[in-house]
Parts: C-alpha cells; sequence; structure tokens
C-alpha cells in the first residue's frame, strides 16, 4: 500500500518567515495530494490540494509543489503570521482512476509548526 | 452549520463496554469516511461507504468494530468489548461523487476506555 514520509515533525519560525513542509510519497500511480492543518481539538481542515497532472498550485500565501518523478510534494507558506501555528498533515491518495481500490487517504504523521511572534 | 456533524464529542467508558458514534455528512456527499487518529499521528482510514455500501475495511477495523450506513445518510461506527487500546478520535469524512472530490471532516469524537 501507499505509505507517505513527512519531514521535519516539528518546525519553528518567526513570525513573517517561511515555512516549507515535505512530503514522500511510495506508490507512484498515487494522483491526489491535500495538505489538511489541524488546530489543537479541532478537525484537520483542508487548506490545499494538488491533483498528479499539475506541478504547483497557489492559494494567496500557501502553495504546493509536485514532483512526480522524484515522488515529493512539498507545502510552502510565505510571510507566516502566529495563527498559522498547527499542526500540518500531507496526505496521497490512489483513486479509483488511476487504478486505486478505493479513496483511502494515508496520511503523514504531521508537522507541528509554530510561529513566533 | 452545513459542514460533518459527530456525535458526541467525547465519550468516556469503562474497559469492556460498547459504544456507538454517529457521523452526518455533508448533505450531498455520498461517501463517507472513518479514520482514527492516536496522538502525534495522522488519521489513519478505518472504513468507508459510497451511498449505503461498504466497499472497503482496514485490517485495523477488528470484528470488535462495525460501521453501518443504513440509508446513504448519517453512519454509526460501534466498538464492542472496548479496550485500551481503542482510546483515540475517531474522525468522519465525507466527500462528492467526482473523481478527486475533497474529503471534509468533522471534529470526531474522542474515545476514552478507563
Amino acid at each position: 500500500g501507499e505509505n507517505v514520509e513527512q519531514h521535519p515533525s516539528t518546525l519553528s519560525v518567526q513570525e513573517g518567515d517561511s515555512a516549507v513542509i515535505k512530503c514522500t510519497y511510495s506508490d507512484s500511480a498515487s494522483n491526489y495530494f491535500p495538505w489538511y492543518k489541524q488546530e489543537l481539538g479541532k478537525r484537520p481542515q483542508l487548506i490545499i490540494d494538488i491533483r498528479s497532472n499539475v506541478g504547483e498550485k497557489k492559494d494567496q500565501r500557501i502553495a504546493v509543489t509536485l514532483n512526480k518523478t522524484a515522488k515529493h510534494f512539498s507545502l510552502h507558506i510565505t510571510e507566516t503570521q502566529p495563527e498559522d501555528s498547527a499542526v500540518y498533515f500531507c496526505a496521497a491518495i490512489r483513486t479509483p482512476e488511476s487504478g486505486g481500490s478505493n479513496y483511502k487517504l494515508t496520511f503523514g504523521k504531521g508537522t507541528l509548526l509554530t510561529v513566533n511572534p | 452549520d452545513t459542514g460533518v456533524s459527530q456525535n458526541p464529542r467525547h465519550k468516556i467508558t469503562k474497559r469492556g463496554q460498547n459504544v456507538t458514534f454517529r457521523c452526518d455528512p455533508i448533505s450531498e456527499h455520498n461517501r463517507l469516511y472513518w479514520y482514527r487518529q492516536t496522538l502525534g499521528q495522522g488519521p489513519e482510514f478505518l472504513t468507508y461507504f459510497q451511498n449505503e455500501a461498504q466497499l472497503e475495511k482496514s485490517r485495523l477495523l477488528s470484528d470488535r468494530f462495525s460501521a453501518e450506513r443504513p440509508k446513504g445518510s448519517f453512519s454509526t461506527l460501534e466498538i464492542q468489548r472496548t479496550e485500551q487500546g481503542d482510546s483515540a478520535m475517531y474522525l468522519c469524512a465525507s466527500s462528492g461523487t467526482r473523481s478527486n472530490q475533497p474529503q471534509h471532516f468533522g471534529d470526531g469524537t474522542r474515545l476514552s476506555i478507563l
């Protein structure tokens, strides 16, 4: 099955700096890669996603890049703010459209991002 | 609020008791998923429904676990004869029918086994 590795496990930055979180996946047929933000005691919230036919996607201060050849994708947050502090999870999925059997997400172990004022 | 709703938010029970959780998905979503999340880990897939059909079960879902979605709307997850290792956050998510539709999560039910 799919295996997703996420690094780093913790990341501390100063307000205004950029933060980068990296993930690698094992199944070359995975075709959809969402990122979730989870604040303490709250639900994982989808913040951005990318499909395998796209190399980069941006949404204001957040961007995701995908390198299918190397099987890795990254989350970039620019001009970080204290409210960006949370645990971020990457995930990968191989949907039936790509030969998978179902729609289950495989998650990384998460990155605790702390933005210091 | 039209998001995914889960009840109860917290459940504390003694080892050996049965518990049942409920998930109400976003109304137009026909796919529903259950995940389990333990401290410091990402959510792990348990099972998946398309409408009322349960199409996939993880090996994490032992025979003490059962999930239903009788009318293709809300779903229940039951754990029988709970064990200490069942303590976790149980998350429900739902998504639409088109390819690669994002999964939206509920706030989860936190289960604590005494």
